[in-house]
């Protein structure tokens, strides 16, 4: 079975500084896509940034990006230029190759402060 | 539709009360999820279909909940004889079979028993 642990129930960033949010997972799969979602107050899960775990290149999205590290089994999330309304609990995610069964993990809340 | 939707966005209900759950996923969506997201914690599995294969509820948590999903779209998850530690944000998800850039998220029902 896959896991995924987000070792940082809250964190904080002051508004225009960077954050990192951490991720780990288990899993003996080889081929296995990573996402992290963003879920604000309104509750909707909104996807953030996608990775496939074949790529060694980092994903990156505007002002997010991701370290993956396939061997240490790790996906963490960088925000840079943070902004208030980055503000919102972070989901981190695994999903095995051509299956459609993701896996969450407990969430970060981030509060950007102004 | 241009997204999932999810009916009611708040219920409220007495304890020992049946309430049913709807979820009307993207129109060509033929993976549909059910998530379970209780107070500040991730999101917990509940019950998976694609197509017209047998559902996946290797999730659902006791006899109490089941789900159905009718002509291979609208889903309705129903939870019998409703307990407190039902109280949670119940999240449902849509994808094309083998996606694998993630799911579209409804905004989900928030249920809460008294």
């Amino acid at each position: 079975a896959q896991t995924v642990t987000q070792s940082q129930p809250e964190m904080s960033v002051q508004e225009a500084e960077t954050v990192t949010l951490s991720c780990t997972y288990d899993t003996s799969e080889n081929n296995y896509y990573l996402f992290w979602y963003k879920q604000p107050p309104s509750r909707q899960m909104i996807l953030v940034i996608r990775q496939e775990a074949y790529k060694q290149q980092n994903a990156t999205e505007n002002r997010f990006s991701v370290n993956f590290q396939k061997a240490a089994k790790s996906f963490s999330l960088k925000i840079s230029d943070s902004q208030l309304g980055d503000t919102a609990m972070y989901f981190c995610a695994f999903m095995k190759r051509f299956n459609n069964d993701m896996r969450f993990g407990a969430g970060t809340r981030l509060t950007v402060k102004p | 539709g241009a997204g999932v939707s999810q009916s009611p966005s708040n219920k409220v209900t007495e304890k020992g009360k049946d309430v049913e759950l709807r979820c009307d996923p993207i129109s060509g969506h033929t993976a549909l999820y059910w998530y379970r997201q209780s107070l500040g914690q991730g999101l917990e599995f509940l019950i998976y279909f694609q197509g017209n294969s047998a559902p996946d509820k290797s999730g659902l948590p006791s006899d109490r909940f089941s789900a159905e999903r009718t002509g291979g779209s609208v889903s309705t998850l129903t939870i019998q004889r409703t307990q407190q530690e039902d109280s949670a944000v119940y999240l449902c998800a849509s994808s094309l079979p083998g996606q694998s850039y993630g799911y579209t998220f409804g905004s989900g029902t928030r249920l809460t028993v008294v």
